[in-house]
């Protein structure tokens, strides 16, 4: 069982929105900053969003992130078919003294 | 252009040791706080080991406190991962991660665990 909690799955149809949660606690996404992969199958991740909402070069900005409290969530706006793909949170754990993720959510694109 | 180069990925035996590399170029190296993170398949993403960077400061899931030991060789702009007594569960896809304003990840090495 993840340390962080999302949910295994999410959908929407293209040039929708779609909105990824990610549930922590006071010792992890309460206190540090959180960061988003996408995962297509076979590859390595690929990082999005990073210290909360900054996006790399190159991150289209329908890719955005946010966090309050002890939540952080991932909104993509204007889905299009590539990014069907496994989208992980990540970020350090106080009380554990490392790295944590979530357990991933699948994407579909309908 | 960032490139994180893993490598000594293969097969070893239940119980046998392995030591993966990672060759780091378009980086301040020595400024970079690293990580290995592991995928066994068709798993999610695990973290496994972190180390500061001047490499004073180590930290290790606890599955694998013990067996395992990360290093780095700043003049050699390269990160290690000796891994002892390596279990089934040790079987993933490990990935070396350079992290400071960002972070940046390479493509991974295998490691395959069987008799």
């Amino acid at each position: 069982q993840s340390v962080l909690t999302q949910p295994p799955s999410a959908s929407g149809t293209p040039g929708q929105g779609v909105t990824i949660s990610c549930s922590g606690s006071s010792s992890s996404i309460g206190s540090n900053y959180v960061y988003w992969f996408q995962q297509f199958p076979g590859t390595a991740p690929k990082l999005i969003i990073y210290r909360n909402n900054w996006r790399p070069s190159g991150v289209p900005d329908r890719f955005s992130g946010s966090k309050s409290g002890t939540s952080a969530s991932l909104a993509i706006s204007e889905l299009r078919s590539e990014d069907e793909a496994v989208y992980y949170c990540a970020t350090w754990d106080d009380s554990l003294s490392g790295r944590v993720f979530g357990g991933g959510t699948k994407l579909t694109v309908l | 252009e960032v490139q994180l180069v893993e490598s000594g990925g293969g097969l070893v035996q239940p119980g046998g040791s392995l030591t993966l590399s990672c060759a780091a170029s378009g980086i301040t190296f020595g400024t970079h706080y690293m990580s290995w993170v592991r995928q066994a398949p068709g798993k999610g993403l695990e973290w496994v080991a972190d180390i500061n960077q001047d490499g004073s400061d180590t930290y290790y899931v606890d599955s694998v406190k013990g067996r395992f030991l990360i290093s780095r060789d700043n003049a050699e702009n390269s990160l290690y991962l000796q891994m002892n007594d390596v279990t089934g569960d040790d079987a993933a896809v490990y990935y070396c991660v350079a992290s400071s304003w960002t972070e940046y990840w390479g493509q991974g090495t295998q490691v395959t665990v069987s008799s």
